[in-house]
């Protein structure tokens, strides 16, 4: 049963092109997120949606929309892709205020 | 805004020996630390957490003890495993922004047999 999963796990494209990351919990949680991992292995929080509201939005470049059509899912797609968003991307999820649960990853490699 | 320092960097121990990893933070109100394990290829997973109401908490192997007063806290692993290598992130977030965790720098720790 896998509590937060992550499509696809990873993804190569060219530069210029438009990519969405989709984010599925089954947790029942109210609040998912996005983090992006850089080749440093760093962590640092992009988005987090609570019922589909939007309540963090950290310096993020507005190619980046995320996305929630209901509260199990939160998407995020990237417009022109550019060679500095190659990363690692993690979706969690989380109940309000409570502990966070990271998905597998999404492993993004922008030529 | 909240900044977390995390060290070492890399951690290299004896199978059998401890390990610990410090973490300070800048902000005050923080009061939610975990710790998370993040394996090769794999999403961090949770290990510990402790909330700035308790100075101490354990499980098995795993412990982490908080300072508020020096604004630090630590993981502390016992009796290190093969299976405990891995890169471990300190984390802090504050009651208002408790949805917004800040990690630290990332631990790499080799557990050597």
């Amino acid at each position: 049963d896998t509590a937060v999963s992550q499509t696809p796990k990873y993804l190569v494209t060219q530069m210029g092109n438009d990519k969405s990351i989709k984010c599925e919990q089954n947790l029942g949680h109210d609040t998912m997120y996005w983090y992006k991992q850089d080749s440093k292995k760093f962590l640092k929080i992009m988005f987090s949606y609570n019922n589909k509201e939007l309540i963090i939005n950290e310096t993020v470049p507005n190619r980046f929309s995320p996305k929630s059509p209901d509260k199990a899912h939160l998407n995020l797609h990237i417009n022109s892709l550019e060679l500095g968003d190659s990363a690692v991307y993690f979706c969690a999820s989380s109940p309000r205020h409570g502990t966070q649960y990271f998905g597998p990853g999404t492993r993004l490699t922008v030529l | 805004g909240e900044n977390v320092e995390q060290h070492p960097s890399t951690l290299s121990v004896q199978e059998g020996d401890s390990a610990v990893i410090k973490c300070t933070y800048s902000d005050s109100a923080s009061n939610y630390f975990p710790w998370y394990k993040q394996e090769l290829g794999k999403g961090p997973q949770l290990i510990i957490d402790i909330r700035s109401n308790v100075g101490e908490k354990k499980d098995q192997r795993i412990a982490v003890t908080l300072n508020k007063t020096a604004k630090h806290f630590s993981l502390h692993i016992t009796e290190t495993q093969p299976e405990d290598s891995a890169v471990y992130f300190c984390a802090a977030s504050t009651p208002e922004g408790a949805q917004k965790l800040v990690f630290g720098q990332g631990t790499r720790l080799t557990i050597n047999p």
